[in-house]
């Protein structure tokens, strides 16, 4: 069956330092990744998506890989402050908008 | 543009009695999804529906949740009877058709005791 692991179930890190957070799939050929920040008590809310055939994507202080040879996808926040503080999810869907599947999420705390 | 409306944002019921929640997806979007999350976890998705029809429902414990979106514009959720277990927030979600990026309501969040 389809599974998604993130790297791990919480993460501190400095601020002004990058966050690293990472995804892994097995049993599974996504055409799309997305990342999504949650706050507590609140619904996720998108962030960035990747195509299969893309390696990196950029928004802001936002980077994300995608490597389907690894099945791994790599989140990056740089220069990280405590507003970054949330739980980060990655999901990911087919190329119907299909079986739109999440991972755990990894809590990210940025301490000042 | 409005986002995806759900209500109500928080409801305490008795194990065995029902519930239902409510869903307003983006105006337009033809692809609504409801998910479960239980806390420290990622959603789970319960049900997707494209227009008023179902497109996957594996997921969904038939003998006590269902579902409807009858004109495929708003959806209900309703669980009948409740569990302790199915404490959890209830994320009502939508896309466009064959979109890939999901828009999230800010989720109902239910206590059974």
């Amino acid at each position: 069956s389809q599974k998604i692991e993130q790297n791990s179930e919480a993460l501190n890190i400095q601020e002004g330092k990058t966050a690293t957070l990472t995804c892994n799939y097995t049993n599974y050929s996504p055409a799309y990744l997305q990342w999504y920040r949650q706050d507590p008590g609140r619904g996720p809310v998108f962030l960035l998506l990747i195509r299969e055939n893309e390696k990196e994507k950029r928004k802001e202080r936002l980077k994300v890989t995608f490597d389907t040879t690894l099945k791994q996808s790599l989140f990056h926040i740089t220069a990280s402050q405590p507003a970054d503080s949330a739980t980060y999810l990655c999901g990911f869907t087919d190329n119907y908008g299909q079986n739109f599947v999440f991972g755990p999420g990894t809590r990210l705390s940025v301490l000042p | 543009e409005a986002g995806v409306a759900q209500s109500p944002r928080y409801k305490i019921i008795e194990k065995r009695q029902s519930v239902a929640f409510w869903c307003n997806p983006i105006s337009g979007h033809a692809t609504l999804y409801w998910y479960q999350q239980i806390l420290g976890q990622g959603p789970k998705l319960l049900i997707q529906f494209q227009n008023n029809g179902v497109v996957d429902d594996s997921q969904l414990p038939k003998d006590r949740f269902s579902a409807e979106r009858l004109k495929g514009v708003d959806s209900t959720l309703k669980i009948q009877p409740a569990k302790l277990e199915d404490s959890a927030v209830y994320l009502c979600a939508s896309s466009s058709l064959n979109g890939n990026t999901i828009y999230f309501g800010e989720g109902s969040w239910l206590t059974v005791v």
